[in-house]
């Protein structure tokens, strides 16, 4: 049973097109994360939260964007996609201490042809 | 430097055997570790969690080194079903978790 989820699992979709990858977590956690992580390749993050209206970009430059309307709720929307943005998709949060583990979702595996 | 670096390997042993992973870090600071197990094509899965010296928990031991700044993962009598990529993970800088590429594992039989 998952405490935290992504929608859709998998996505393929055209170049050019609007994408929201959507993630909820039922747990009350403050932060949030989006990782995106190609197959045998490291996790990179790209976007991160710290609460409500927190949003904050990672590592790796992106050309998404997120936000952070309610607790439980942190959408990615890609504007126009393009097949460099083919990758998995993941997104995690933590609560309590700062040095709290990471709970991930299930991952979105995008496909932009 | 990276903030944490792991051997990629894949490490091969056969079932039964014990197996140990390094991971070293750059961030002196850091107070707690967490290793995370995933499988391929599938989200990191919390396994342990090193929040003083080390951990033991069944067939796993974590331990934490200060003064070197590495943990290790021992696992004993391996299992078919251990294999799957380890990944180390300090909280990293803002205490913003980073990940590395993680120690590829294969038991067989």
């Amino acid at each position: 049973e998952a405490d935290i989820y992504q929608t859709p699992r998998y996505l393929v979709i055209g170049t050019g097109k609007k994408i929201t990858l959507e993630c909820s977590q039922t747990m009350g956690h403050d932060k949030m994360y989006w990782y995106q992580q190609d197959p045998g390749m490291e996790l990179h993050l790209i976007h991160y939260s710290y609460g409500v209206n927190s949003t904050e970009k990672g590592d790796l430059s992106s050309e998404s964007t997120v936000s952070r309307i309610r607790t439980e709720h942190f959408p990615l929307t890609l504007e126009s996609a393009r097949p460099s943005h083919t990758s998995q998709y993941l997104c995690a949060s933590s609560g309590g201490a700062h040095n709290s583990p990471l709970h991930f979702g299930n991952g979105t595996r995008l496909t932009v042809t | 430097r990276k903030e944490v670096e792991q051997d990629p390997g894949p490490f091969n042993v056969p079932e039964g055997a014990t197996v140990a992973f390094n991971c070293t870090y750059s961030n002196s600071a850091s107070q707690s570790f967490f290793w995370y197990r995933q499988d391929c094509r599938k989200e990191p899965k919390l396994l342990m969690s090193v929040y003083s010296s080390g951990n033991e928990d069944g067939r796993f031991t974590a331990q934490l080194n200060r003064a070197s700044q590495y943990i290790s993962l021992l696992i004993r009598d391996s299992k078919l079903s251990d294999s799957a990529t380890y990944l180390c993970v300090p909280p990293g800088g803002s205490y913003i978790p980073t990940f590395g590429r993680g120690t590829s594992l294969i038991v067989h039989p």
